[in-house]
């Protein structure tokens, strides 16, 4: 089974502080993306990768950075957290080949709050 | 602007009876299919899928049916269960190997309430 797990289920910052979220997928799967869901806006894309050191940014990654230095790990960076991106994140990946192309896996989610 | 909508936010549907979920698109390059369902505090599951090559998928209780040429999926439930109740995705995308055509375009939800 694939598994994707993100290191926090809850987060409480101030406004201003950097914020790194981790995720890491144990599937060796190329792909690895980044979202925020918040109410009555559905799951929108902050930014992706298709390889180690790679990145593209996603439908809104304003105020965000990523990371993938190896190839399981994606880290999204909040440089200067700020309370418009109170949110739930949730990190997924997804393999280039067989049998269901573009499936992705989700990982539970980290509920970011800034204060 | 949105190339794939979801339009009833919510739906209550009494527990044994179908559930039906709408799902339109925008965008004709799209070929491939997803729908997940979200529990609250939890990421999304996968829960079914349909190629453009088809018209009709179907997984126990799942059935997401495909009409190209409107441009419009639905998934049916039946029967409809309690834990039903979630949160469900449509979601889209070009099928490939690779690109950024490969993303998914995700629709805003439907709240499904299955009632007892």
């Amino acid at each position: 089974d694939v598994k994707v797990t993100q290191s926090s289920r809850y987060l409480v910052k101030r406004t201003g502080e950097k914020v790194f979220l981790e995720c890491v997928q144990d599937m060796d799967h190329e792909n690895m993306f980044w979202y925020r869901q918040d109410p009555g806006l559905g799951l929108r894309l902050i930014y992706f990768s298709y390889d180690v050191k790679m990145k593209e940014k996603g439908d809104i990654p304003e105020g965000y950075s990523v990371s993938r230095e190896k190839k399981e790990r994606f880290s999204l960076i909040l440089e200067s957290a700020s309370t418009n991106q109170t949110s739930m994140y949730l990190c997924a990946s997804s393999s280039s080949g067989t049998p269901r192309v573009n499936e992705q896996f989700f990982g539970p989610g980290t509920r970011l709050t800034v204060l | 602007d949105q190339q794939v909508k979801q339009n009833s936010p919510s739906l209550s549907v009494q527990e044994g009876r179908i559930s039906i979920l709408n799902c339109d698109y925008t965008n004709s390059m799209f070929d491939y299919f997803l729908w997940y369902k979200k529990y609250p505090a939890e990421g999304p599951t996968f829960l079914i899928s349909i190629s453009s090559i088809k018209d009709k998928n179907e997984d126990g209780r799942f059935t997401v049916f495909l009409n190209k040429s409107a441009k419009h999926l639905s998934l049916h439930i039946v029967p409809s269960q309690p834990g039903d109740s979630a949160v469900y995705f449509c979601a889209a995308s070009e099928m490939n190997y690779g690109g950024s055509q490969g993303n998914l375009i995700f629709g805003k939800g439907t709240k499904l309430s299955v009632k007892p």
